[in-house]
C-alpha cells in the first residue's frame, strides 16, 4: 500500500534562518506531488505542485522554493525565513486517474520567531 | 481562478442534532471533493461527487452535488462528538491543481 512520510512534525526557527522540509512517498511511482500551507483552522493554499522529476510549478510568489530530486521525494525550502512563513505545511500525492484523489501527509507545524 | 465559498465558517451543535455545510462557486466543476481534517493532521478524503444531482451517503453523512455542478452540500444526521473537525470542499481547476474552500469548523458537544 502507498504511504507518505513528512517530517519534521513541528519546527521552530528564527527569522532569517534556512528551511528544508522533506516529503517522501512509498508504494507508487511517478506520483503528482504537492505542497500546501494552511492557516490555523482555515483552508489550504496550494504552494507548489510537480508532475515529474525536476518539474515544479509555483502557484504564488513567495519566499519559498520546491525541488523534486527523485521521483518520490519532494522538498520545500527557504534561504531566509520570514515571520509570515509560519503555518501548517502539508505534503500530498496523487496518481493520474479518471478522478484525482489527494492523499496528505501528517503535516509540519512551522513557527518562525 | 475558481473560488469555493464555504458556509458557515463555524458550526457548534449538540450531540444528536443535524447540520448542513455548503460549498458554492460560480464555476462549473467536473467533480468536487469533501475532506475532513482533525487538528494537527492532514485532511482525509471523504467523498468525490461527479455527476450533477448526485447524492452519496457515507453512514450518517449525505453529500449532494448540485444539478449545475457549481455547488455541493454535506449533511450530517444525528451528529456525534466524533464528527468534530474541519470540513473542506475542494475541486480541480485542471488535471493537477486541487483548490480548497476556507473550510467549516464543526464542533459537536456531548
Amino acid at each position: 500500500s502507498q504511504t507518505i512520510h513528512q517530517w519534521p512534525a513541528t519546527l521552530v526557527q528564527p527569522v532569517g534562518s534556512p528551511l528544508s522540509l522533506e516529503c517522501t512517498v512509498e508504494g507508487t511511482s511517478n506520483p503528482n506531488l504537492y505542497w500546501y500551507r494552511q492557516a490555523a483552522g482555515r483552508g489550504l493554499q496550494l504552494l507548489f505542485y510537480s508532475v515529474g522529476i525536476g518539474q515544479i510549478s509555483s502557484e504564488v510568489p513567495q519566499n519559498l522554493s520546491a525541488s523534486r530530486p527523485q521521483d518520490r521525494q519532494f522538498i520545500l525550502s527557504s534561504k531566509k525565513l520570514l515571520l509570515s512563513d509560519s503555518g501548517f505545511y502539508l505534503c500530498a500525492w496523487s496518481i493520474d486517474s479518471v478522478v484525482e484523489k489527494l492523499f496528505f501527509g501528517s503535516g509540519t507545524q512551522l513557527s518562525v520567531l | 481562478t475558481q473560488l469555493l465559498e464555504q458556509s458557515p465558517q463555524f458550526l457548534s451543535i449538540q450531540e444528536g442534532e443535524n447540520l448542513t455545510v455548503y460549498c458554492n462557486s460560480s464555476s462549473v466543476f467536473s467533480s468536487l471533493q469533501w475532506y475532513r481534517q482533525e487538528p494537527g493532521e492532514g485532511p482525509v478524503l471523504l467523498v468525490t461527487v461527479v455527476t450533477g444531482g448526485e447524492v452519496k451517503k457515507l453512514k450518517r453523512l449525505t453529500f449532494q452535488f448540485g444539478d449545475a455542478r457549481k455547488d455541493s452540500s454535506l449533511h450530517i444526521t444525528a451528529a456525534q462528538p466524533g464528527d468534530t473537525g474541519l470540513y473542506l470542499c475542494a475541486a480541480f481547476s485542471n488535471d493537477y491543481k486541487l483548490s480548497f474552500g476556507a473550510g467549516t469548523t464543526v464542533t459537536v458537544r456531548a
